[in-house]
């Protein structure tokens, strides 16, 4: 059973650094074309897809938001982490965690509930 | 990158109406698109894939077609639960840098 779960602060301020952690079961990363990617939904608006990292560490990025983004995992702790620098109030959003199998194609075929994180001073 | 228009933004429909959602891509992606659906405060969840393969457990009443740059989404007798927000995304292949459309709102008439 797959499932994903993504942890952070509820709250930051402007020009804070943001950590988020995805914690995932029933799949490895370290498994051939497995991947893991961070998606982000102000309120009320569409998905933005932020940035994947892959089985093997590559990593590719949003072209508007990668100079403030990185991705990175731990494999022995099924753990993907994202870092997001210089926040803003236009950030605030769910952010989600969800996985691609790289056979399937880049499609997300399971997701986290999501953590909905605000910025404010 | 690549662009996704969704039309319309928002539809109402009748439980057992026939409602369609289109995508259109600003450059062709072959067929590296999928459906999602999202209901209020929930994740999204996988709907369509390669625009026309059905992810297992989805009810048979949702289809997908196209190819290039123009997409489909059918679902031929709306069912209560079917009310939600529906999303199309490409993922087109290299590099994968991966595009949401802005969303199709299906409301009760």
């Amino acid at each position: 059973q797959v499932t994903l779960r993504e942890s952070g602060p509820a709250l930051v301020k402007p020009t804070q650094t943001l950590t988020l952690t995805c914690t995932f079961s029933g799949f490895s990363l370290s498994t051939s074309g497995m991947c893991v990617s961070w998606i982000r939904q102000p309120p009320g608006k569409a998905l933005e897809w932020l940035a994947r990292i892959d089985w093997d560490d590559d990593k590719y990025y949003s072209t508007s938001l990668k100079t403030r983004l990185t991705i990175s995992k731990d494999t022995s702790k099924n753990q993907v982490v994202l870092t997001m620098t210089n926040m803003d109030p236009v950030d605030t959003a769910t952010y989600y965690c969800a996985r691609t199998q790289q056979w399937l194609g880049y499609y997300f075929d399971y997701w986290g509930q999501g953590t909905l994180v605000t910025v404010s001073s | 990158d690549i662009q996704m228009t969704q039309s319309p933004s928002s539809v109402s429909a009748s439980v057992g109406d026939r409602v369609t959602i289109t995508c259109r891509a600003s450059q062709g992606i072959s067929s590296w698109l999928a459906w999602y659906q999202q209901k209020p405060g929930k994740a999204p969840k996988l709907l369509i894939y390669a625009a026309s393969s059905l992810q297992s457990g989805v009810p048979s009443r949702f289809s997908g077609s196209g190819s290039g740059t123009d997409f489909t989404l059918t679902i031929s007798s709306l069912q209560p639960e079917d009310f939600a927000t529906y999303y199309c995304q490409q993922a087109n292949s290299f590099p994968p840098l991966l595009t949401f459309g802005g969303g199709t709102k299906v409301e009760i008439k």
